[in-house]
């Protein structure tokens, strides 16, 4: 059965304290890993697919990187606008969905 | 550009009374998903559709129907509405298999009394 595990749960920073969250995932032929950004009372947006081990990709203060079984979405120098939850996804090849993880709520603080 | 869009936005439902969850893109996607959304649980996956007349039952398909009969439209119906179906729900599209970004709209927030 396909897995996707975020840890943890919840993360508190102080403004500018850099940390990561973590993905792991256990599903077969990966079709690509996904990161999403969950803003209170909002869709998830999306911010980046990964499709092989080793890809690494960046926007702002955030980069996703992916090995063979997890990814970490590293966040360097946050603001307190960074706060939200950040979610994981997967898919296989073919006509499958995305399965998600729990997600991880980040609280930034000033 | 509207992309995916959900009405109503809130909803607050009897037990045993039946509604329908609207759900339309304007971008010609293929693929349209319905997953729910409970405190600190995720996403998880209602029914999806590949296409204009094809859909299939998800992780948790019960008390639940869809339909498809256009590519723009994706509607999911509730029929005997019950207090586990308190949830908040999220459509989402994706253009093919090939192109994996799939783009959500802002979500029916449903409460069952």
């Amino acid at each position: 059965e396909d897995q996707v595990t975020q840890s943890p749960e919840a993360l508190r920073l102080q403004e500018g304290e850099s940390s990561s969250l973590n993905c792991s995932y256990t599903v077969s032929g990966l079709r690509g890993l996904f990161w999403y950004r969950q803003d209170p009372g909002k869709g998830p947006e999306f911010l980046f697919t990964l499709y092989s081990a080793g890809e690494e990709k960046e926007k702002e203060r955030l980069k996703a990187t992916l090995t063979k079984k997890e990814s970490f979405l590293h966040i360097t120098a946050p603001k307190p606008e960074d706060s939200a939850t950040y979610l994981c996804a997967v898919r296989k090849a073919g006509n499958t969905p995305l399965v998600f993880g729990k997600g991880t709520r980040l609280s930034v603080i000033a | 550009n509207a992309g995916v869009t959900q009405t109503p936005k809130f909803r607050i439902l009897k037990i045993g009374q039946s509604m329908t969850l609207q759900c339309t893109q304007d971008m010609n996607h293929n693929y349209m998903y319905w997953y729910r959304q409970d405190p600190g649980m995720g996403l998880k996956l209602i029914y999806y559709s590949v296409g204009a007349g094809i859909t299939d039952k998800g992780e948790v398909p019960n008390g639940y129907n869809v339909s498809r009969s256009t590519t723009e439209d994706f509607p999911l119906r509730l029929e005997l509405a019950a207090p586990s179906q308190t949830s908040v729900y999220f459509c989402a599209s994706i253009e093919g298999a090939l192109n994996t970004e799939a783009f959500f709209g802002q979500g029916t927030r449903l409460t069952v009394v």
